[in-house]
């Protein structure tokens, strides 16, 4: 079955920098765009970013364009998501995703557990 | 960008009823929205995609309809299990991907 687990969220200071992986089981990781997902709390979802499924495009959301990179090596099964300038409001859950989808976004259709990312001085 | 306006956002029902909760596009949208179920403090899942295709293994009392800009889930019996928030989402010429504001639904 499909697996996606999320490490390397934590506490850090505004302005600093936190690095996301999401190691990818169950299925032909190349074959899938991936994106990461995040959710405030007590918030709804925020779409943050998406890599296609061989590394050759990326897109980013506004709030987050110039501060995160995606990225994925698909020799490792790994999706990253390197974050920079860290800001109090990018606090959140952040969640690996599957797209059913190569590249254009179709559909979301496996979710990791997700891990905590606290920007707090 | 395309905005989701989900309505209402929040319910109250109870086991047996039927729920019908509504997303509308800012613009056209084809078929282009799924829905996800989230229930407190997990990760959300796929419910229907493409307006109205049900994901696999989601029980077929869920359904979605719509098209265009104004898209409905309905839950026609609902169980003590699906009380959750649930999210739509468009992919329409996307990225970026918007979510809608969510629905809680409730029991009553």
């Amino acid at each position: 079955q499909v697996q996606l687990v999320e490490f390397g969220g934590g506490v850090v200071q505004p302005g600093r920098s936190l690095r996301l992986s999401c190691a990818a089981s169950g299925f032909t990781f190349r074959s899938n765009a991936m994106h990461w997902v995040r959710q405030a709390p007590g918030k709804g979802l925020e779409w943050v970013a998406v890599i296609w499924y061989d590394g050759s495009d990326e897109y980013y959301a506004d709030s987050v364009k110039g501060r995160f990179t995606i990225s994925r090596d698909n020799s490792k099964s790994t999706l990253y998501l390197q974050m920079d300038s860290l800001r109090a409001e990018d606090t959140a859950v952040y969640f690996c995703v599957r797209d059913h989808s190569s590249n254009w976004p179709y559909s979301l259709d496996n979710w990791g557990q997700g891990t905590r990312v606290t920007v707090s001085s | 960008d395309i905005q989701m306006t989900q309505s209402p956002s929040s319910l109250s029902a109870s086991v047996g009823d039927r729920v019908t909760i509504t997303c509308r596009a800012s613009q056209s949208i084809s078929s282009s929205l799924n829905w996800y179920q989230q229930k407190s403090g997990k990760a959300p899942k796929l419910l229907i995609y493409a307006a109205s295709t049900l994901h696999s293994g989601v029980p077929s009392r869920f359904s979605g309809s719509g098209s265009g800009t104004d898209f409905t889930l309905t839950i026609t019996g609902l169980q003590p299990e699906d009380f959750a928030t649930y999210y739509c989402q468009q992919t329409y010429r996307t990225p970026p991907l918007t979510f809608g504001g969510g629905t809680k639904v409730e029991i009553k």
